[in-house]
């Protein structure tokens, strides 16, 4: 148990919905970040938020939204995705931004139709 | 940016062999990460190691990062199919005023009973 727990774990969606996954953890930590896993790619940052601010956008498409009310909480927004945003989505967090360990949810797995 | 090379990509051993899982890193490494995934699943964070030398272990686990910081090694002892999964190293990158954490493409293990 890493402390850190993510909503839904699975999803089908279609190219016209809107959805949200919701990452939660319960570690106390101030840093929050989603990262994109697909099939043979290494993982990729998505985005990163501080104390609710948000300090990396790593160039990701508008059609993916975070937002991020408070420090124990993360959700990303998707609308009019792509097959290729089919992926695992994982949610991530540390006590600080900086050279922190990063402890991981156990990912949201994305299917785009 | 930095890039990280695991090897091998899969490795398929006996049950009770010793293995060994490189990563190397195109730029000194700063912070060191092991992590363990099994597949579709969250990342369960290992060791990190930061310093020139320096070896770490938990239970048949032992992870070493080079005098030079720019090779680190994962070495299970005795492997058991508990064992196996898909291990990721990471490396903290600095660049352009922000850091972020980075990930090899992983190293898939199999252990036969």
């Amino acid at each position: 148990e890493t402390g850190v727990t993510q909503t839904p774990r699975h999803l089908v969606m279609g190219m016209t919905n809107k959805k949200s996954l919701k990452c939660e953890q319960h570690l106390g930590h101030n840093a929050m970040y989603w990262y994109k896993q697909s099939a043979k790619k290494p993982l990729e940052l998505m985005f990163v938020y501080n104390f609710k601010e948000q300090t990396e956008n790593n160039s990701v498409p508008s059609r993916f939204s975070p937002e991020c009310p408070n420090s124990s909480h993360l959700f990303l927004h998707l609308h009019t995705l792509q097959p290729e945003d089919s992926a695992l989505y994982l949610c991530a967090s540390s006590h600080r931004v900086y050279r922190e360990t990063q402890y991981f949810g156990p990912g949201t797995r994305l299917l785009v139709l | 940016s930095q890039e990280l090379e695991q090897s091998p990509q899969s490795l398929i051993v006996q049950e009770g062999k010793n293995l060994t899982i490189n990563c190397t890193s195109s730029k000194t490494l700063y912070g060191l990460y092991w992590y363990k995934q099994k597949y579709g699943e969250g990342l369960i964070f290992l060791m990190m190691l930061q310093k020139g030398g320096e070896e770490k272990s938990h239970e048949k686990i032992t992870a070493k990062l080079d005098e030079k910081k720019q090779q680190s090694s994962l070495h299970i002892t005795a492997s058991q199919p508990s064992h196996a999964g898909i291990y990721l190293c990471g490396a903290d990158d600095y660049q352009g005023g922000s850091e972020k954490l980075v990930f090899g493409k992983g190293t898939k293990l199999t252990v036969n009973p």
